[in-house]
């Protein structure tokens, strides 16, 4: 069975510091897909990365960036110089690969609340 | 191109009374998921529905759930005699078979 761990429930940061949400995930396939959502206020659930199990290499996308470490199944997520609008709650999700669909099962979110 | 839609996205029921959500998924997507968010939780799967098939229901509770996705029309997600533990946000998300998933913005139950 597969599981996402995201061991931060609560997160709180002053303006333009950096903070890392950390998401560990236990599987038992070789073939899977690791993902963040961003759930802001309003609700709605945003995509931001999706990455595979065959490519560990790092990545960055403005103040995002994201950390594969499959050694230590880990896919950790860290928002530099962090602003107002990035407090939302975020949550990692897991997807492996099934003949009966790809379902995701999400971590239990991380909020961050970040303060002028 | 519309994404996925969600409807309505308030519900607010009596319990006992039967909630009925509806899901149109993006253009040419025949697969959906239905998802449950309870408060201060994270999302977890409920349904996965192919045009008029489901194909894994292994997160739908037992009773007074169920799901479908006619050959025309929205997918419902149909919850009987809703209690207030139903309450929560219900999220859809259909895709075209592969990894990637688009999330429609949910729809909030409340039971009074």
């Amino acid at each position: 069975a597969q599981k996402v761990t995201q061991a931060q429930t609560e997160i709180s940061v002053v303006e333009k510091e950096d903070v890392t949400l950390d998401c560990v995930y236990e599987t038992r396939d070789t073939t899977y897909y690791l993902f963040w959502y961003k759930q802001p206020p309003s609700g709605e659930l945003v995509f931001l990365i999706r990455r595979n199990s065959f490519d560990e290499q790092n990545e960055i996308s403005g103040r995002y960036s994201w950390n594969f470490q499959k050694s230590t199944s880990s896919f950790n997520f860290t928002i530099t110089a962090s602003q107002v609008v990035d407090s939302a709650v975020y949550f990692c999700a897991l997807s492996e690969a099934k003949a009966a669909g790809n379902k995701l099962t999400f971590g239990g979110g991380t909020r961050v609340l970040v303060k002028p | 191109n519309a994404g996925v839609m969600q409807n309505p996205r308030h519900l607010v029921r009596r319990r006992g009374q039967e909630a009925r959500l509806r899901c149109s998924p993006m253009k040419g997507h025949s697969h959906v998921y239905w998802y449950r968010q309870l408060p201060e939780e994270g999302l977890k799967f409920m349904v996965y529905l192919q045009k008029e098939n489901i194909i894994d229901e292994s997160g739908m509770p037992k009773e007074r759930f169920s799901a479908e996705f006619p050959k025309e029309g929205p997918s419902i997600l149909r919850i009987q005699q809703v209690v207030r533990g139903d309450s929560a946000a219900y999220f859809c998300a259909s895709s075209l078979g592969g990894f990637e998933q688009f999330f429609g913005p949910g729809t909030r139950l409340t039971v009074l």
